[in-house]
């Protein structure tokens, strides 16, 4: 059965801090992987990754794939209270295009 | 805004009944996907459809199905409701790339 395990569950900094949130996998016929942020409703994305080594960059996050070693991290510097939400990592397989969901990182950041 | 559009936004019901939730994918996505939202299971995929057809089934309920429509908008039935399926259910489109846009949920509460 696939799994996506993500580590912490949860995160508290103060802002300003840089984070760096994790995410490890086991699936078959590994496809893509991505992350997501959800505030109070629906999960919005913020990257998907498919080779390994290359960082995706949007502002102040950042994220790498490491196929070989099975994980993904998420990096967030100079955090703002904003930035306070659910971080998701999901997998997608060759065969079958769902996401499979880890539990996700609670990250809060105090002012 | 993903231009995915879920309605209605809550909905609150007894035991034993039965609801059905709407979804719209956003313009010119084919793939339409339900997953659940618990309090303790996280996002769990239900089903999948593509142009039409169903493409692939998660842990979905008996008691629950789904169908799109030939305008591509999609409808979750869920029958014979029981408590613990009180959660939020998101539907997501995809295009020609593995990232799923979600919209906003409904949030269900079974009393």
């Amino acid at each position: 059965e696939d799994k996506v395990v993500q580590s912490p569950l949860s995160l508290v900094v103060h802002e300003g801090d840089t984070v760096t949130l994790n995410c490890s996998y086991e699936v078959t016929n590994f496809r893509s992987l991505l992350w997501y942020k959800q505030e109070k409703k629906a999960p919005t994305f913020l990257f998907m990754l498919t080779s390994s080594g290359i960082e995706k960059k949007s502002g102040r996050l950042s994220s790498i794939l490491d196929k070989k070693e099975l994980f993904s991290i998420l990096n967030i510097t100079a955090t703002q209270t904003g930035d306070s939400a659910v971080y998701l990592c999901a997998v997608v397989t060759f065969g079958n295009e769902k996401l499979t969901f880890g539990t996700g990182t609670r990250l809060t950041i105090i002012p | 805004d993903s231009g995915v559009t879920q309605t209605p936004k809550h909905l609150i019901t007894a035991t034993g009944q039965r609801v059905t939730l709407r979804c719209s994918p956003r313009s010119g996505d084919l793939s339409v996907y339900w997953y659940q939202q618990s309090l303790d299971q996280g996002l769990q995929f239900l089903i999948q459809y593509y142009n039409g057809e169903e493409r692939a089934k998660g842990n979905i309920l008996e008691r629950f199905s789904a169908q799109q429509f030939p305008d591509l908008h999609s409808e979750l039935n869920l029958s014979s409701l029981e408590l613990g399926d009180s959660a939020l259910y998101f539907c997501a489109s995809s295009g020609h790339t593995d990232t799923q846009y979600f919209g906003p949920g409904t949030r269900l509460t079974v009393l």
